[in-house]
């Protein structure tokens, strides 16, 4: 079946760690995207990127990195200068930016710092 | 800059009762989209809306888009309890979708 993994599903970090999550589409997607929720909030764009070895930042850059090695991967780190990392990451792709620009979306990963 | 605004943010109704949501975008967007979250899930598409005047339906949601006043609209129609969710519109620019902060919808039996 197509679609996207992320994975871990639930992720627990001490405050100074970096963590990384994954995401991995088999949908031939050209675009993804990183998105942050909090509750009872919107999504907020954390960085997207249109083809292979190359990335923008979206509207809270801050404090996260990625990287687009493989068109199929787009991992996401959080690293310590995230001063308040508790949230819910969303990853999604698209076809391209070119055609409806629709988001496909994964199941989400939540990270708690504890 | 791309801005988007819902309203409303919360939303409570009877069954069978019919309610409009809106979103109002800032600037010029190409696109519109609509999804629907479950709590502690993703967001699933309901529609993607590309010109003005565009109007798509699904059972008992149908949604618009008015591009030159900045306005799309998610109308429920006799609404019943498994709409209850929350519902998102997004705008499209600079190959950035931009989303609103969502209408938390709770249809009452």
């Amino acid at each position: 079946d197509g679609g996207i993994t992320q994975s871990p599903k639930y992720l627990f970090r001490k405050e100074g760690q970096n963590v990384t999550l994954s995401c991995e589409q088999n949908l031939n997607h050209d675009a993804m995207y990183w998105y942050r929720q909090d509750p009872g909030q919107g999504l907020r764009l954390i960085y997207y990127s249109q083809i292979v070895n190359d990335f923008q930042k979206g509207d809270i850059a801050e404090g996260y990195s990625v990287s687009r090695e493989k068109k199929e991967s787009f991992p996401l780190t959080v690293t310590s200068a995230q001063k308040n990392p508790t949230a819910f990451y969303l990853c999604a792709s698209s076809i391209s930016a070119g055609y409806t620009g629709e988001l496909f979306f994964g199941e989400g990963s939540r990270l708690t710092v504890l | 800059e791309l801005k988007v605004e819902q309203n409303p943010l919360f939303l409570s109704m009877q069954e069978g009762k019919n309610y409009t949501i809106y979103c109002n975008y800032s600037t010029t967007s190409d696109r519109l989209y609509w999804y629907r979250q479950d709590p502690g899930k993703s967001l699933e598409s309901l529609f993607v809306l590309l010109s003005n005047g565009a109007v798509k339906q699904e059972g008992r949601l149908m949604a618009s888009l008015d591009t030159k006043a900045r306005l799309s609209t998610l109308h429920i129609t006799a609404a019943v309890h498994d709409l209850s969710a929350t519902y998102f519109c997004a705008g499209w620019r600079d190959d950035k979708i931009i989303f609103g902060k969502g209408t938390r919808l709770h249809i009452l039996p």
